[in-house]
C-alpha cells in the first residue's frame, strides 16, 4: 500500500521567493517519487521524478526535489519564483507493482504574487 | 506530437444518461489509466489496463466500465451517469517495460456535468 501527503493545500509566495512545496509519503516498497505540474485546463505534466540514484533530482523550469528515506519526503524546491510557476503541482508515488499505478496527493495551489 | 487525446473536451449529461469518454494515445505506449479529478481530492485511479487485452480496478470503479479497444485506444464508459460522477476525467499512459517505471503521459482531460 501507498499513500502521499501534502502538507498545504495553497501556498503564496512573492516573485523571486523561494518555493517550498511538501511532500510525504508512505510505501511498503522503495518508491518511485513524481511532481507533477496542472495549468488551468490542462493535462498534468511531469516536473522530475526519482526513481533510483541520485537523492538531488533536478527538472524542468529550475525544479528540483531531494528524496530522504529517512524522513519520507520529496519536497519540490525552487530558488526564485516566477509568475509563470503559478499552478497546481502534484506529488505522486508509484511502488513499481503491475501497471505501474500511481497514487496521487491532494495536490498544492501555487500563487505568486507580483 | 499528438500523445494522449481524449474526446470530448466537455460533456453536460441528465441523471441517467450513458455515454462513452475516448482516448487515444500514439506513443506505442502498453498501459493505459482512467483518472478522476475532483477538488481537494488529486487524481483518484478509476480503471488501468496494464497492457491490450488486460484491464483492472483502480481505487473508485464503481459506475463505470472500460474497453481497451486496441493497443492505442482505452475508452471509459459511464452506463447511467449520477451527479457524484460530475468531475473531470483523465487518460494517461506510458510504457511499461519491466526495468524501472516511466511516467506516464497524460490527456487535456474531459469536463463532464451530470444535471
Amino acid at each position: 500500500a501507498q499513500s502521499v501527503t501534502q502538507l498545504g493545500s495553497h501556498v503564496s509566495v512573492s516573485e523571486g521567493a523561494l518555493v517550498l512545496l511538501r511532500c510525504n509519503y508512505s510505501s511498503s516498497v522503495p518508491p518511485y517519487l513524481f511532481w507533477y505540474v496542472q495549468y488551468p485546463n490542462q493535462g498534468l505534466q511531469l516536473l522530475l521524478k526519482y526513481t533510483t540514484g541520485a537523492t538531488l533530482v533536478k527538472g524542468i523550469n529550475g525544479f528540483e526535489a531531494e528524496f530522504k528515506k529517512s524522513e519520507t519526503s520529496f519536497h519540490l524546491t525552487k530558488p526564485s519564483a516566477h509568475m509563470s510557476d503559478a499552478a497546481e503541482y502534484f506529488c505522486a508515488v508509484s511502488g513499481g507493482t503491475s501497471g505501474s499505478r500511481l497514487t496521487f496527493g491532494e495536490g498544492t495551489q501555487l500563487t505568486v504574487n507580483p | 506530437n499528438a500523445g494522449v487525446t481524449q474526446t470530448p473536451k466537455f460533456q453536460v449529461l441528465k441523471t441517467g444518461q450513458s455515454m462513452t469518454l475516448q482516448c487515444a494515445q500514439d506513443m506505442n505506449h502498453n498501459s493505459m489509466y482512467w483518472y478522476r479529478q475532483d477538488p481537494g481530492m488529486g487524481l483518484r485511479l478509476i480503471y488501468y489496463s496494464a497492457s491490450e487485452g488486460t484491464t483492472d480496478k483502480g481505487e473508485v470503479p464503481n459506475g463505470y466500465n472500460v474497453s481497451r479497444l486496441n493497443k492505442r485506444e482505452f475508452s471509459l464508459r459511464l452506463e447511467s451517469a449520477a451527479p457524484s460522477q460530475t468531475s473531470v476525467y483523465f487518460c494517461a499512459s506510458l510504457l511499461l517495460t519491466g526495468t524501472g517505471v516511466q511516467p506516464q503521459h497524460f490527456g487535456d482531460g474531459t469536463r463532464l456535468s451530470i444535471l
